[in-house]
């Protein structure tokens, strides 16, 4: 079945670690995502890549790195200049021309 | 930022009732898509309105987008324990990113 892989599903980092999240999909859809999600505050759209070797800073870019090197992978870097990491953070992608995303399970990083 | 606001936050529902949740904005929106994520779980995506005045239905669940296209609602009637979960709204913006409200968390009662 297609869909969108994220791994690992829980870690653990200490303060000062950068932490890379992975996101891989095989639905053939162009454009990926990265979101995070706090309680009560919804999601919050951190970077998007709508092509290969492209991608844009979303609303809360600052403390995170993305590469988009390949089309069914997105990985995200939480660095140590994210001041506030601990969080729920979801990946998702959508066909090109479309703006329905389709969601990984998400991957939830606590920061000790 | 969000571009849209979802009232109430929270809902509380007794089983077999029904409830109403809505999504607002200050703005005209090109469209407004729904997903529900369920406790522990992903958002999925349930439906996308475009037209002024458009409603759809899936089952129990209706969901209207206003006239004004400023705002939308999504209605369950009689709610079961299986509607549990955070519905959120959601609406394209100008430079084609989906802008996500803050969501409206159903428990319900059984």
């Amino acid at each position: 079945d297609g869909g969108i892989t994220q791994s690992p599903k829980y870690l653990f980092r200490k303060e000062g670690q950068n932490v890379t999240l992975s996101c891989e999909q095989n639905l053939n859809h162009d454009a990926m995502y990265w979101y995070r999600q706090d309680p009560g505050q919804g999601l919050r759209l951190i970077y998007y890549s709508q092509i290969v070797n492209d991608f844009q800073k979303g609303d809360i870019a600052e403390g995170y790195s993305v590469s988009r090197e390949k089309k069914e992978s997105f990985p995200l870097t939480v660095t140590s200049a994210q001041k506030n990491p601990t969080a729920f953070y979801l990946c998702a992608s959508s066909a090109s021309g479309a703006n329905v995303l389709t969601f990984g399970a998400g991957s939830r990083l606590t920061v000790l | 930022g969000q571009q849209v606001m979802q009232i109430p936050q929270y809902q509380h529902v007794q089983e077999g009732e029904d409830f109403t949740t809505y999504c607002n904005s200050s703005t005209t929106l090109s469209n407004i898509q729904w997903y529900k994520q369920r406790p522990g779980g992903h958002p999925v995506f349930l439906i996308q309105l475009v037209k002024s005045g458009e409603v759809k239905k899936q089952k129990r669940l209706t969901f209207q987008f206003g006239e004004a296209k400023k705002n939308s609602s999504l209605h369950i009637t009689a709610t079961q324990t299986t509607d549990v979960g955070t519905y959120f709204c959601a609406t394209l913006t100008n430079d084609y990113k989906l802008s996500f409200g803050a969501g409206t968390t159903v428990t319900v009662r059984a």
